[in-house]
């Protein structure tokens, strides 16, 4: 079955900085990419997603690259925020609408 | 409505009684799933429906477990004879059809103790 790896596990950034989330996957027939924040105790939220047909999307500070052939797929945050400080989840949809998702990383962001 | 609507948002239960954790979908979305969040870890699926098909149960994790939903409407996920590894946010998502993102409910907090 489909397996979403997803690297680092937690990350620590200061206020200003970059923050790079990278994550693999295993079916080739994978074709669509979201990421989640989730924040404390809250629910995850769709922050990004992109398909298989686009290898960039942009939305403002935040952006998602994918590269098929390597099969993996980025978050990158520019600027980064106190208020970013949150868990985030990449995930791949299977077949129908599954999606499988990445065990998630900590961001921290130091102000 | 407005949102994934999920019900009770905490739910304390014995060990080896039975639970039914309530999902509403928002209104018009075909798709429905239930994962399971162990405290610090990530989405675990659990079950899918999408309209009238048959769902995917794919991902439960053993008999105690199972879920209804009729039509495009509520569904309900059902523990029986609970165990203490059962404890663990169970997270309802739906969506429009099979080519859109999610959108969580706030989950249901269960503890087994």
């Amino acid at each position: 079955g489909e397996n979403v790896e997803q690297h680092p596990s937690t990350l620590s950034v200061q206020e200003g900085d970059s923050a790079v989330i990278k994550c693999t996957y295993s079916d080739s027939a994978s074709n669509y990419f979201p990421w989640y924040k989730q924040e404390l105790g809250k629910r995850p939220q769709l922050i990004i997603d992109i398909r298989s047909n686009v290898g960039e999307k942009k939305d403002q500070r935040i952006a998602v690259t994918l590269n098929k052939t390597a099969k993996h797929f980025s978050l990158h945050i520019t600027e980064t925020q106190p208020e970013d400080s949150a868990v985030y989840f990449c995930a791949a949809r299977l077949y129908g609408n599954k999606l499988v998702f990445g065990a998630g990383t900590i961001l921290r962001v130091k102000s | 409505g407005a949102g994934v609507s999920q019900s009770p948002s905490n739910k304390v239960t014995e060990k080896g009684k039975d639970v039914e954790l309530r999902c509403d979908p928002i209104s018009g979305h075909t798709a429905l799933y239930w994962y399971r969040q162990r405290l610090g870890q990530g989405l675990e699926f659990l079950i899918y429906f999408q309209g009238n098909s048959a769902p995917d149960k794919s991902g439960l994790p053993s008999d105690r477990f199972s879920a209804e939903r009729t039509g495009e409407s509520v569904s309900t996920l059902t523990i029986q004879r609970t165990q203490q590894e059962d404890s663990a946010v169970y997270l309802c998502a739906s969506s429009l059809a099979q080519n859109y993102g999610y959108t969580f409910g706030s989950g249901t907090r269960l503890t087994v103790v």
